[in-house]
């Protein structure tokens, strides 16, 4: 099955900078990348996602880059806020509504002002 | 859309007692989880369905534990008997075009 690791476990950044969170997976059959954010006592949710279709993918100050031939991706937060204070969990899986992501194990970002 | 609901959203119940926690999917989606967060052991999926069918219920801890799809708008996790070491947040979530999201999750504390 799928494996999905990722690092680092803690990060923190003081506010203004950028933040890296990588993840490498193992099943070369994953085509669908999300990131989720959860903030302390509320469920995930999703922030982004990245398709095998594409190399890298921007919403405002958070991005994604995939490199398939690796297996890895990264979620880069820039300009960081201290409300982006929160776990960040990548996973991976198929693009389709059947089967399940597998999901690593966790960042806990903190953001210094 | 609601989203996926959950209920109850806080449960506390005596060691050895049942406890059903419940799960209403977004509609049209064909998979849903339940998924057991804790500090210790952090995110970990117990078991997921699609179209209604257990696919993988590798991750249930033990015969205490069930999960039930009786429908595509409905599913339920029970414990029987409960222990202290069950005390978690239970998310459950639903999958559509690859995306999960989830539920807002059970606070389960058994004392």
């Amino acid at each position: 099955g799928e494996n999905v690791e990722q690092h680092p476990s803690t990060l923190s950044v003081q506010e203004g900078d950028s933040a890296v969170i990588k993840c490498t997976y193992s099943d070369s059959a994953s085509n669908y990348f999300p990131w989720y954010k959860q903030e302390l006592g509320k469920r995930p949710q999703l922030i982004i996602d990245i398709r095998s279709n594409v190399g890298e993918k921007k919403d405002q100050r958070i991005a994604v880059t995939l490199n398939k031939t690796a297996k890895h991706f990264s979620l880069h937060i820039t300009e960081t806020q201290p409300e982006d204070s929160a776990v960040y969990f990548c996973a991976a899986g198929p693009n389709t509504n059947a089967g399940k992501s597998t999901f690593g194990d966790g960042t806990t970002l903190t953001v210094k002002p | 859309d609601a989203g996926v609901i959950q209920s109850p959203r806080h449960e506390v119940t005596e060691m050895g007692q049942e406890v059903t926690l419940r799960c209403k999917p977004i509609s049209g989606h064909n998979s849903l989880f339940w998924y057991r967060q804790t500090m210790m052991r952090g995110l970990e999926l117990l078991i997921y369905f699609n179209n209604n069918v257990p696919i993988d219920d590798s991750g249930m801890p033990e015969d205490r534990f069930s999960a039930k799809m009786p429908n595509a708008s409905f599913s339920t996790l029970k414990i029987q008997p409960s222990e202290p070491r069950d005390s978690a947040v239970y998310f459950c979530a639903s999958r559509g075009r690859g995306t999960q999201y989830f539920g807002p999750g059970t606070r389960l504390l058994v004392l």
